[in-house]
Formats: C-alpha cells, sequence, structure tokens
C-alpha cells in the first residue's frame, strides 16, 4: 500500500513553544491530507481537512489560529501548534487520500506523533 | 453530528478462537466503512472495508459484514492470533470524511 510518513515521531516541547510537525505521501500524490488528534484511550477525532493549495477546513471546535495547516504541495502537508500549552499534549496523526475523487477510496496513515507540552 | 459507536470497549479470546468486534453507526447517508486496527502509538492500519452496496466482504482470515436495516457492522477475525492483539476501530465516510468510533481493545491470550 501507499506510504504516508509522519515527523517527528514524537517531540516535546515547552509550554509557548511551536511545533511543526509534517506530513509526507510518498509514493503517491495526495490530493486531501486530514490531520488527526487522539488523546489516550480515546478514539481518533478529526482536526481539519486540508486540499493542496487552499485553505484547510477546520472541525467545529477546532482553532485554526492554534493549529496552522498548510499543504503547499500534493506531497506535504504541515501543522503547526501554535503557542502550545500541556493540554496541547496528545497523539496527531495525519492521513492522505488521492485521485480526484476522494469518496469511498482508502486513506493512508502516517504513524502519528506524540506531542508533549511541559 | 452523527456518530460511530461500539457495543463493546474490551474483548479478551484464545489464541485460535475466532473473534467479533461490533459496531453501531447511526449516518444512514454513509456509505463507506472501513474497520482499521492500531497498535499502541502507532497509526491505524487498514484491514478491510465495504461499500454500502454489499452486505460482506473477505480478506484473509478477515471478514467483515454490514446490516444497513439496523445500522450495524461487524469485524470477524478467523484464528485469532498473539498479534491480533491491538485496538480496533470502525469508521464510516461521509463526504470523504471519516468518523471513528469509540474502539475495542482485543487482547489475545497465548
Amino acid at each position: 500500500g501507499a506510504v504516508v510518513s509522519q515527523h517527528p515521531s514524537w517531540v516535546i516541547c515547552k509550554s509557548g513553544t511551536s511545533v511543526k510537525i509534517e506530513c509526507r505521501s510518498l509514493d503517491f500524490q495526495a490530493t486531501t491530507m486530514f490531520w488527526y488528534r487522539q488523546f489516550p484511550k480515546q478514539s481518533l477525532m478529526l482536526m481539519a481537512t486540508s486540499n493542496e493549495g487552499s485553505k484547510a477546513t477546520y472541525e467545529q471546535g477546532v482553532e485554526k489560529d492554534k493549529f496552522l495547516i498548510n499543504h503547499a504541495s500534493l506531497t506535504l502537508s504541515t501543522l503547526t501548534v501554535t503557542s502550545a500549552h500541556p493540554e496541547d499534549s496528545s497523539f496527531y496523526i495525519c492521513s492522505a487520500k488521492w485521485g480526484t475523487g476522494t469518496m469511498n477510496t482508502e486513506a493512508f496513515f502516517g504513524q502519528g506523533t506524540r506531542l508533549t507540552v511541559v | 453530528g452523527e456518530s460511530v459507536g461500539l457495543h463493546l470497549p474490551t474483548l479478551s479470546v484464545q489464541e485460535g478462537d475466532n473473534s467479533i468486534i461490533n459496531c453501531a453507526y447511526s449516518n444512514s447517508a454513509s456509505d463507506y466503512f472501513i474497520w482499521y486496527k492500531q497498535e499502541s502509538g502507532k497509526g491505524p492500519q487498514f484491514i478491510i472495508d465495504i461499500r454500502s452496496n454489499m452486505d460482506k466482504r473477505q480478506g484473509q482470515r478477515v471478514t467483515v459484514l454490514l446490516n444497513k436495516t439496523v445500522k450495524h457492522l461487524s469485524l470477524q477475525i478467523a484464528a485469532t492470533q498473539p498479534g491480533d492483539s491491538a485496538v480496533y476501530f470502525c469508521a464510516e465516510e461521509d463526504y470523504g470524511k471519516l468518523t471513528f468510533g469509540q474502539g475495542t481493545i482485543l487482547t489475545v491470550h497465548p
């Protein structure tokens, strides 16, 4: 299957600083990328959907000014957590889809990034 | 919004047994369903999917059943192995976006 790579796998940062997480599709062009957040022992919650070259669409309750998403190319999307606080500590996961029609097609997931804010 | 839920949060089985993980969904407009396996500290791994025009689909050791009448989805794992121990999520797709269920922790005892 297609490969989606996230970097870094884990990161520890100080409260108030910003952290950037990268999501790359290694062997396909990702028309659409998705960012999820997962707290311990909970399910994945969709944060936002990004299409290459356009602004991300955020889910209700997700602060777009805090979680900056950039999808500048068909193989790279980035999530920047700005002014991070301990409550932002979580497991962040991206997924990507290819093709012009993204409905009913498999989404490929990255390995996730564990963010710890101290 | 509507959500996908699971009946059982945990499931313990003996190695070699068959496992059945259930999922109830509420969005009747969903037309694509997927089961994922997630191991600790990793992203979800695709297991099997099914479209709403089907009621059964088989893969290697896994079968997904879809009952649209009662909005129920199940994952059957044959001859469960210790390596199958993980959290299993069902997900439904609506307009390209996935909504995940709560998850079931499957523990396989040798």
